[in-house]
């Protein structure tokens, strides 16, 4: 069982729409969460860190919940350039990363 | 101002041939990682440098695979006899954690180098 769960998708919604996808991780003592942004053939870039509490960042809004082992990013108004796959990310200093959610805003 | 480089950015090599990546940190960062990412994967943790200390390489995944960071700065992935199945991109990324410091600084990953073994 890999350590991180993500449903792969792909999400395709129009602009201004909202979308949201979350993911699963197996081990309970994590302690870091982050949600990273990856383009076609490009870099994973870090879009935000995740805390108990729930943060926000603009347009984004991403939940842990500990006890369940999930987390969520939810995406409003969405933007052409908000296309690309969202990696869920576990860990300290040895990340571990889910396979990626892909989501595609349409004009 | 400049990010991680990698280079080179694609290799191809035959079955059995040894390659080198070479990886360049943002300059003053002291944590140094490689992952391996698989089409359609996300990236899976190799190694992880302090400075010069390799202090974690669980992630390799034989002893084919060899990393060093002689000098506390650029860092060198090495591959020997590569099979196909090594076939991806090797990501590098950097962050500023210092020994004792806070280790989930922000990990900032250079653009990859793509091998393809044939």
């Amino acid at each position: 069982r890999k350590e991180v769960e993500q449903d792969p998708g792909p999400f395709n919604v129009p602009e201004g729409a909202t979308v949201a996808f979350n993911c699963t991780y197996s081990n309970s003592a994590s302690q870091s969460f982050f949600w990273y942004r990856q383009d076609c053939r490009k870099e994973p870039k870090l879009l935000m860190s995740v805390y108990s509490s729930g943060n926000e960042d603009g347009r984004f809004t991403a939940q842990l919940n500990r006890a369940s082992q999930y987390i969520s990013l939810l995406i409003r108004d969405s933007k052409l350039s908000d296309s690309a796959t969202y990696l869920c990310v576990v860990g300290d200093y040895k990340l571990s990363f889910g396979a990626g959610t892909t989501v595609t805003v349409r004009a | 101002g400049a990010g991680v480089s990698q280079s080179p950015r694609y290799k191809v090599a035959k079955r059995g041939q040894d390659v080198a990546l070479r990886c360049d940190p943002i300059s003053g960062h002291v944590s140094l990682f490689w992952y391996q990412q698989a089409l359609g994967q996300g990236p899976e943790f190799l190694t992880y440098f302090q400075n010069e200390a390799q202090l974690d390489k669980s992630g390799l995944p034989s002893d084919r695979f060899f990393a060093e960071r002689p000098e506390g700065s650029v860092s060198t992935l090495k591959i020997q006899r590569t099979q196909q199945e090594d076939s991806a991109v090797y990501l590098c990324a950097s962050s500023f954690s210092r020994e004792g410091g806070d280790i989930t600084d922000t990990q900032y990953f250079g653009p990859g180098t793509r091998l393809t073994v044939l």
